[in-house]
């Protein structure tokens, strides 16, 4: 079974600061990943993904993982955060079947 | 030009009545999907239909009941709510079933 583990439920970080947020999940197949983004009373918007090749994935708005299978992890990070970026973030991941495992999401806090 | 639209936006009931949350994708997808997402911001994946054919049905009580009347279309209808149901449920689609998914904005449920 696939599970997702993001390690910190929340995160508050200033404005202009770098910022990490942390994402394990555990399979015993080849997995899809995604991070989802949810702003307040919103629905999901995919963030990025890592479907194969480039174990780099960048999204337009300046954060971008990596897939490092040997640690089963996939990372989001920024290096610069905005106020805007104040939002819930979740980790998900998928094999062919599917089925999308997430997190349990991280609360990511910008403060001025 | 909605990708993946869900009526109603709220809903509120009393308890043991019978209601329908509809879902529309206007994206050409072939996969269409439910989930729901509680009070702590979990989200977890109920059903999942490919082409009108149910493919994924989670350990979901039998008074939710998913109808695709055509690929573009699932709806979710849940019989004698109870208080347990209030959360946020959200209908999505993708390309095929391992494809990132693309989320509408939410039915925000509350039973009383």
């Amino acid at each position: 079974a696939q599970s997702v583990t993001q390690l910190d439920s929340q995160v508050p970080v200033f404005e202009e600061a770098p910022v990490e947020l942390r994402c394990n999940y555990s399979s015993s197949v080849s997995v899809y990943l995604f991070w989802y983004v949810q702003y307040p009373n919103q629905g999901l918007q995919l963030l990025l993904k890592y479907l194969s090749g480039s174990t780099l994935v960048e999204s337009i708005n300046g954060f971008e993982a990596e897939f490092n299978k040997s640690q089963t992890s996939f990372h989001l990070r920024k290096p610069s955060v905005h106020i805007s970026d104040t939002a819930e973030y979740f980790c998900a991941v998928t094999n062919q079947g599917g089925k999308l495992i997430f997190g349990q999401g991280t609360e990511l806090s910008v403060k001025p | 030009d909605t990708a993946v639209s869900q009526t109603p936006k709220y809903l509120v009931t009393q308890m043991g009545n019978d209601k329908s949350i509809k879902c529309e994708q206007n994206l050409g997808h072939d996969t269409m999907y439910w989930y729901k997402q509680d009070s702590k911001k979990f989200l977890k994946i109920m059903f999942s239909y490919n082409n009108k054919e149910l493919i994924i049905n989670e350990t979901v009580p039998n008074r939710f009941s998913p109808k695709s009347p055509d690929k573009a279309h699932l709806n979710l209808h849940i019989n004698s709510l109870e208080l347990g149901d209030s959360a946020v449920y959200f209908c999505a689609s993708s390309e095929q079933a391992y494809n990132e998914q693309f989320f509408g904005p939410g039915t925000r449920l509350t039973v009383l």
